[in-house]
């Protein structure tokens, strides 16, 4: 079974800084997708990105990029000049491929911005 | 276009009871996923409906939960007798079937379940 594994409950990050959440994961499938969603208070659960495994390109989205290491199964999420928004639970996931694969995630991460 | 609704809200209730979830979909999205989001955790997968047929119960913890959707659009998730380990947030999540092209899950705000 696939497994997704966030190892950072909390972090922080100044205004304008930089900040990486790491993500690890387990398939044994060799082609999948990962994704990174974000959870504000609202609890409405927004896609920031995704990469898909086939590609070596790592996936930006304006201010998110992603580092994602297929061999070592990494996937790590960096935001850059770090806006109060920002502020939320992060969740790593992963689906197989297939057109209705279900999303396996993590127990998220959650970052706070500060002043 | 309107995104996925869910409703109630928030919903508390007492340990025994039942209670029902319900979930619209974002129109013409074939499928429909419903997962549990306890206290600390992240997402766990429930169910999921293709049109009005469940091909992966898989995630239901016990008999007490049932889901069924109708018309291909509005889904309910049932569960019987509730427990306190029930409480948690309950999402739903629709996606179009695009064949060989990636189908994003849209999700609702969930409902927030409290069983006293």
């Amino acid at each position: 079974a696939q497994t997704v594994t966030q190892s950072q409950p909390e972090m922080s990050v100044q205004e304008a800084e930089t900040v990486t959440l790491s993500c690890t994961y387990d398939t044994s499938e060799s082609d999948y997708y990962l994704f990174w969603y974000k959870q504000p208070p609202s609890r409405q659960m927004i896609l920031v990105i995704r990469q898909e495994a086939y590609k070596q390109q790592n996936a930006t989205e304006n201010r998110f990029s992603v580092n994602f290491q297929k061999a070592a199964k990494s996937f790590s999420l960096k935001i850059s000049d770090s806006q109060l928004g920002d502020a939320a639970m992060y969740f790593c996931a992963y689906r197989a491929t297939g057109t209705a694969s279900k999303l396996t995630f993590g127990t998220g991460t959650r970052l706070q911005v500060t002043l | 276009g309107a995104g996925v609704s869910q409703s109630p809200s928030n919903k508390v209730t007492e340990k025994g009871k039942d209670v029902e979830l319900r979930c619209d979909p974002i129109s013409g999205h074939t499928a429909l996923y419903w997962y549990r989001q306890s206290l600390g955790q992240g997402l766990e997968f429930l169910i999921y409906f293709q049109g009005n047929s469940a091909p992966d119960k898989s995630g239901l913890p016990s008999d007490r939960f049932s889901a069924e959707r109708t018309g291909g659009s509005v889904s309910t998730l049932t569960i019987q007798r509730t427990q306190q380990e029930d409480s948690a947030v309950y999402l739903c999540a629709s996606s179009p079937l695009l064949d060989l092209s990636y189908n994003e899950q849209f999700f609702g705000p969930g409902t927030r379940l409290t069983v006293l």
